[in-house]
């Protein structure tokens, strides 16, 4: 869903299960793409990045899946576990640029023990 | 691993006070990201610097400035501040180019 202000899209998961966080991000010129991972109170913590000619790279239980067609990324966290419980942010980078983020809404995922 | 260093982490300040930030990147890093982030909000980028000559800007006011010196720390200085001020501040380090950035814990500011 949509996030307004305060109100981050919230997903819930049990734990064991897989989690797919979805991200929609803006601009057709990006070329770089990276997960962070946002814990209350602490800096985002890089996930796993994606450059723009690749679809799919895979990390230690991470999968980052890239669509530029539709300009969509997704994050897959396989057997979720009560420490993945935190906010999730995708951000691109355009190409040409001097490497500033630009963070989409984030997602927080909640992991049900 | 040494990471990215904040100061100070928690500040809090009246409105239309002055305050200064700092940041120490990661040794060898020689870019400097500087984001703000309101209460569940993403991060918004401020400013950059690459070798201590500022490379991009962001949504930043006219009332903070910021630079890196030749330690490559940096400092963002707000001045006038506002209510709407009070925010997460963080920074991020990494080496030039579009590379994985390296983010500190942030400077929660709160103006009161």
């Amino acid at each position: 869903g949509e996030s307004v202000g305060l109100h981050l899209p919230t997903l819930s998961v049990q734990e064991g299960d897989n989690s797919i966080i979805n991200c929609a991000y803006s601009n057709s010129a990006s070329d770089y793409f990276i997960w962070y991972k946002q814990e209350s109170g602490k800096g985002p913590q890089f996930i796993i990045d994606i450059r723009s000619n690749m679809d799919k790279r895979q990390g230690q239980r991470v999968t980052v899946l890239l669509n530029k067609t539709v300009k969509h990324l997704s994050l897959q966290i396989a057997a979720t576990q009560p420490g993945d419980s935190a906010v999730y942010f995708c951000a691109e980078i355009l190409g040409g640029s001097q490497g500033n983020l630009i963070f989409g809404k984030g997602t927080k995922l909640s992991v049900k023990p | 691993a040494a990471g990215v260093i904040q100061s100070p982490r928690h500040l809090i300040k009246e409105k239309r006070e002055t305050a200064t930030l700092k940041c120490y990147p990661i040794p060898r890093h020689d870019t400097v990201y500087w984001y703000q982030q309101g209460p569940g909000q993403d991060p918004q980028f401020l400013i950059s610097f690459y070798e201590k000559m500022q490379s991009d800007k962001g949504s930043i006011p006219d009332r903070f400035s910021a630079q890196q010196f030749s330690d490559y720390h940096s400092e963002l200085n707000m001045s006038s501040l506002e209510l709407g001020d009070s925010a997460l501040y963080f920074c991020a380090s990494s080496l030039a180019g579009p590379y994985e950035q390296y983010f500190g814990p942030g400077t929660r500011l709160t103006v009161t």
